[in-house]
This record gives structure tokens, sequence and C-alpha cells, in this order.
């Protein structure tokens, strides 16, 4: 059973540019969750989707959005990229209802410069 | 206050070792709890989950969870040098969510 793929691995930016991260969950979840890490904060919710929907938000600036597909692929965007967004970007998959289903892709490490 | 509480460590044990992690949180309405183990460049790896108060065991694993102190911890025995690693508490949000709110993590070091 495929895991939870995020695309791209690596990527570096530079400060004012924009950028977009997909999440391609396992087969048969339905909710997408978006997580950022980082040294100094640790890892902090950014949002949740299900079933196309937001369903909560994290305390991050509208510079960053996503959305979700009605195959519940997600992408992430992150506009007008500032210096500490340089994190690793994490997408987690479940089955909603059943926490125990959360697992995590590998990430997608953003550097920005 | 931080919602979820962790020692960040370093923890340090000798190979074969019980090696004590323990977590804090605020939320009294919070029903499920999570410990993730996060290699050095890698994402975070669910080993135990728990619900209800008491002791969880998987293998060298014990999750134990006090809901009425709001403290959970996860006892690892036997701990092997692989064990070394960040290991990361979770909290899942009260309501109808499926966001997890985590402490800063414990690094643990498992000297052979």
């Amino acid at each position: 059973k495929a895991g939870v793929t995020q695309t791209p691995r690596y990527l570096i930016k530079t400060r004012g540019q924009q950028v977009t991260l997909s999440c391609s969950p396992i087969s048969g979840h339905r909710s997408v969750s978006w997580y950022q890490q980082t040294p100094g904060q640790g890892l902090q919710f950014l949002f949740e989707y299900f079933s196309e929907t937001q369903r909560n938000k994290g305390n991050f600036p509208g510079r960053f959005s996503g959305r979700q597909f009605s195959n519940s692929r997600s992408e992430m965007n992150v506009s007008t990229l500032e210096l500490g967004d340089s994190a690793l970007y994490l997408c987690a998959s479940s089955l909603p209802g059943n926490p125990n289903t959360i697992y995590f892709g590998e990430g997608s490490w953003l550097t920005v410069v | 206050q931080k919602e979820v509480e962790q020692n960040s460590g370093p923890l340090s044990v000798p190979e074969g070792a019980i090696a004590s992690l323990n977590c804090t949180y605020s939320d009294r309405g919070s029903q499920s709890f999570f410990w993730y183990r996060q290699y050095s460049g890698k994402s975070p790896e669910l080993i135990m989950f728990i619900y209800s108060n008491g002791d969880k065991e998987d293998g060298r694993f014990t999750a134990q969870l006090n809901k009425a102190s709001q403290y959970v911890s996860l006892l690892i025995r036997d701990s092997q040098p692989s064990d070394s690693a960040t290991y990361l508490c979770a909290v899942l949000g009260s309501g109808n969510t499926g966001k997890l709110i985590f402490g800063q993590g414990t690094t643990l070091q498992v000297k052979p």
C-alpha cells in the first residue's frame, strides 16, 4: 500500500516568489492536513481539508493557502515567500474520525534565499 | 503556557536501559494522544496512540496516560542505539478535527 506522497522533495526559492507543494494521500484517506516544521517553532498545524473543504486552519498569515481536489489530493501554496518560510512542510492523511490512521509523508524541504 | 509541553533534552541513557519520556497538555477536552519518532532529516513516524487512562504496551514501548494530571508518557524498554531520535508528543485537538498539536520534542540518545 503506497504511503503519503509529497512533491517536490527539495526546492530552493527566492524571497518574493511563490511556491506550490503537492500531497497525494494514502488510498482511501480523505482527510489531508499540512504542517510546517522549523527548528525554532517545531511542528505547527497549517490547515486540514476534507471533501475539498477546509475544516481547520492554523495561525498562519493569508500568504499560506491550500486546496483539495475531488480525488483527495491536496496542494498548498505560499505566496510572497519570506526567509522565515524556510522549513520542512509535512502532509498527513487520515481516515476521517479515525485519528490512529494519521500518517505523514516524507515532506518537502523548502529553502528561501 | 504551551498547549503541549515536553522536556527538550537531550535525554541520554545507556543501551539496554529504560528511557522515560514525558509530556503534559493543557486542554482537558483532549481525547487522543500520540507519540511520534523522528530521525534527523526524516518525517515523523507514528509509534503509539492512546485514548484511555492507564498503560498501553506495544513491544518495547509502553504509553501511559493520566487524564486527571493531563500527563502522557512513553517508556522504551531495552533501549537500543537505533532508538536515538527525537520523540514528539502530539494531542488531537478537541472536536471533530484532524489537527494535531505537537510538543517541541525530546531528543533521546542511547549510548552503546
